[in-house]
């Protein structure tokens, strides 16, 4: 079935750092992957998706690209603020009727300032 | 229609009791997901509505679990005989059947605890 890996954390980090997140899919098909985030004591939301191969979401200098090659979509942003501290998960959209969605475990991410 | 609402936000209850949590959707999103979280993991699918209509059920979905969503609207996630492996939090998105497409909008859960 599909699944979702995402690199092991925590991540600490300190102020304008750049933040790299792996995540690696196993799907049958073109599913559809993204990112959400879920700040503390908040519910989940989008962050940012993609739709097809080299397609490349972003959102609030957040950026991913899909890449089929290697089934990854790695989450990368070239300066974080400690306002990014969230928990976020990779997650893809399977193509049958039902279109639900697979997460990863997620990864916490705290920014020092 | 600010978002997708469930209550209540956090639950607490004695092992071997019944709970039932509510989802409040997007009016206009035909399509409902439960999922469950627990500590450290992504969330998890439970199951799926179309309208009324329960067209899928994750095996994570014992024969204590059951779901229902009447006349298409809010829907009711109700646990039987709970047990504290059950203790997680409980997640409820909706989305539209077409137009937006991947628009999945998740409300913000529902703690359950059991002791």
């Amino acid at each position: 079935g599909d699944s979702v890996t995402q690199m092991e954390g925590p991540v600490t980090l300190s102020e304008e750092a750049f933040l790299t997140i792996n995540c690696t899919y196993t799907a049958t098909g073109y599913p559809s992957l993204f990112w959400y985030v879920q700040y503390p004591g908040e519910g989940l939301q989008l962050l940012l998706k993609a739709t097809k191969a080299d397609d490349k979401g972003s959102n609030k200098g957040f950026e991913a690209t899909y890449r089929k090659e290697t089934t990854s979509f790695h989450l990368e942003k070239g300066s974080v603020q400690v306002s990014d501290s969230a928990v976020y998960f990779c997650a893809l959209r399977d193509t049958g009727a039902n279109s639900k969605l697979t997460f990863g475990k997620g990864i916490t991410l705290s920014v020092r300032p | 229609d600010t978002g997708v609402s469930q209550d209540p936000r956090h639950k607490i209850t004695k092992r071997g009791q019944n709970v039932t949590f509510r989802c409040d959707p997007i009016s206009e999103h035909n399509r409902l997901y439960w999922y469950r979280q627990t500590l450290g993991q992504g969330p998890e699918f439970l199951t799926y509505f179309q309208n009324e209509a329960q067209l899928e059920k994750s095996r994570l979905l014992s024969d204590r679990f059951s779901a229902e969503r009447p006349k298409g609207s809010f829907s009711t996630l109700e646990i039987q005989r709970t047990e504290q492996g059950d203790s997680a939090m409980y997640l409820c998105a909706s989305r539209p059947d077409s137009g937006t497409g991947y628009g999945y909008t998740f409300g913000s859960g529902t703690r359950l605890t059991v002791v």
